[in-house]
């Protein structure tokens, strides 16, 4: 069975601050790896996606992960906080297991920019 | 390309009442899927549908909740009789399916937001 986990529910960061959001997953099988965020009162929104090319991975918004095998990881990244980063950020895993494609999020962190 | 529609945007009800919610997904995408999205949490999968089939319903409350994809498009979900513990956003998301090319990236519409009082 497949599973994420987010460390940290909420996140804050000083604005020009490394972002460091962690997830890291189980699956029986290779995974495809994705990163959404979510704005206030909107659906979520793809940032990035690992589906088995290179393992750093470089999204919008200039986010960036990298696919870590050996420690079932996907840690998103930003060099430097914007304020307009403030949103809630999903981590999921996807796997082909019983035929067809399942989708499980983990339980999002929120994260805060302070200026 | 239109994205997801979902309606409506909000809803309040009473527990004991009814309710439904309506997706249009990407065109072309075979793949349909509600999710149930309460405060705080990630979204939880509740029904899957492939074309008009159900591919994964196990987390989807039957006694309650049920859904349908006519014709292999657009879907309905609906809650009857809806229970506090409902509130939540209900999101519909749909990927495309094609034989090795589905990664599953989920493209979510805004979502409906479900108040029960």
């Amino acid at each position: 069975a497949q599973s994420v986990t987010q460390l940290g529910s909420h996140v804050s960061v000083s604005e020009g601050a490394l972002v460091l959001l962690r997830c890291n997953y189980s699956s029986s099988v290779p995974p495809y790896l994705f990163w959404y965020v979510q704005y206030p009162n909107q659906g979520l929104q793809l940032l990035l996606k690992y589906t088995s090319a290179a393992t750093l991975v470089k999204g919008i918004n200039g986010f960036e992960a990298e696919f870590k095998k050996s420690e079932t990881s996907f840690h998103l990244t930003k060099p430097s906080a914007h304020m307009s980063d403030a949103a809630e950020y999903f981590c999921a895993v996807s796997d082909r297991a019983g035929g067809y494609q399942k989708v499980t999020f983990g339980i999002g962190t929120k994260l805060q920019v302070i200026p | 390309e239109a994205g997801v529609a979902q309606s409506p945007r909000y809803k309040i009800i009473e527990k004991r009442q009814s309710v439904a919610f309506w997706c249009n997904p990407i065109s072309g995408h075979a793949t349909l899927y509600w999710y149930q999205q309460i405060l705080g949490q990630g979204p939880k999968l509740l029904i899957q549908f492939q074309n008009n089939g159900v591919v994964d319903d196990s987390q989807l409350p039957k006694d309650r909740f049920s859904a349908e994809r006519l014709k292999g498009v657009d879907s309905t979900l609906k809650i009857q009789p809806a229970k506090l513990e409902d509130s939540a956003v209900y999101l519909c998301a749909s990927s495309p399916t094609l034989a090795g090319a589905n990664t599953g990236e989920l493209f979510f519409g805004e979502g409906s937001r479900l108040t029960v009082l």
